[in-house]
């Protein structure tokens, strides 16, 4: 049992450049989430989604884009890097009920030069 | 909206001392509350939760009681280990009729030395 797969586990970008962060569930999960991890600011929440089709915004959206054309993946796109973007990025899922726990990815270690 | 507040960190002990990490929460409904450990390198794993006022949860040794008149859910171990080393973020989730996204604290980094 996979859980939550988060590729690639380190990247190193050039300001300006793209890419995208992959996440892939096996847990048939609804609903997904993108948070960035910063030193003393916790977890932010940057998107997340309820089902395929579905995603909205969360707390610090700006720079980044998401889709979610199945319930097993939901990526990741930051469309032209910044140096502020340098962070650790974790996926979530969980069911879509209130007393069940998120399930996190092993993240993956961003950094903008 | 929600919030969940945690203490500060670092918290350091010594190996077989007795933990107390410190969160309270404000919510509008009734939340689920929930521990979670991060050890370096790692994501976020659940550690225990509650569900409902006066519940505790445990697991590995570490406690939590869910304590409505206080909006607490202080996280406890009686003898920590040096791999308990790591950091550890309360987190809440509305009950019925609210939001099922999660509300984190900021996370409590423990170091325990031998």
């Amino acid at each position: 049992n996979a859980g939550v797969t988060q590729t690639p586990k380190f990247q190193v970008l050039k300001t300006g450049q793209s890419m995208t962060l992959q996440c892939a569930q096996d847990m048939n999960h609804e609903y997904m989430s993108w948070y960035r991890q910063d030193p003393g600011m916790g977890l932010r929440l940057i998107h997340y989604s309820v089902g395929a089709g579905i995603t909205d915004q969360g707390e610090v959206p700006n720079g980044y884009n998401v889709s979610r054309s199945t319930t097993e993946d939901f990526p990741l796109r930051l469309l032209s890097a910044a140096p502020s973007q340098t962070s650790v990025y974790f996926c979530a899922s969980s069911a879509r009920l209130s007393n069940q726990p998120q399930h996190f990815g092993d993240g993956t270690r961003l950094s903008i030069l | 909206g929600n919030s969940v507040t945690q203490m500060e960190g670092p918290v350091t002990l010594s190996e077989e001392a007795f933990l107390t990490i410190n969160c309270t929460y404000t919510a509008t409904g009734y939340p689920s509350l929930f521990w979670y450990v991060q050890y370096p390198g790692e994501g976020l794993q659940l550690l225990l939760k509650a569900t409902k006022a006066d519940d505790k949860g445990s697991n590995k040794g570490f406690e939590a009681t869910y304590r409505k008149e206080t909006t607490s859910f202080h996280l406890e171990k009686g003898s920590v280990q040096v791999s308990d080393s790591a950091v550890y973020f309360c987190a809440l989730s509305e009950g019925s009729g609210g939001s099922y996204i999660p509300t984190f604290g900021r996370g409590t980094s423990l170091i325990v030395h031998p």
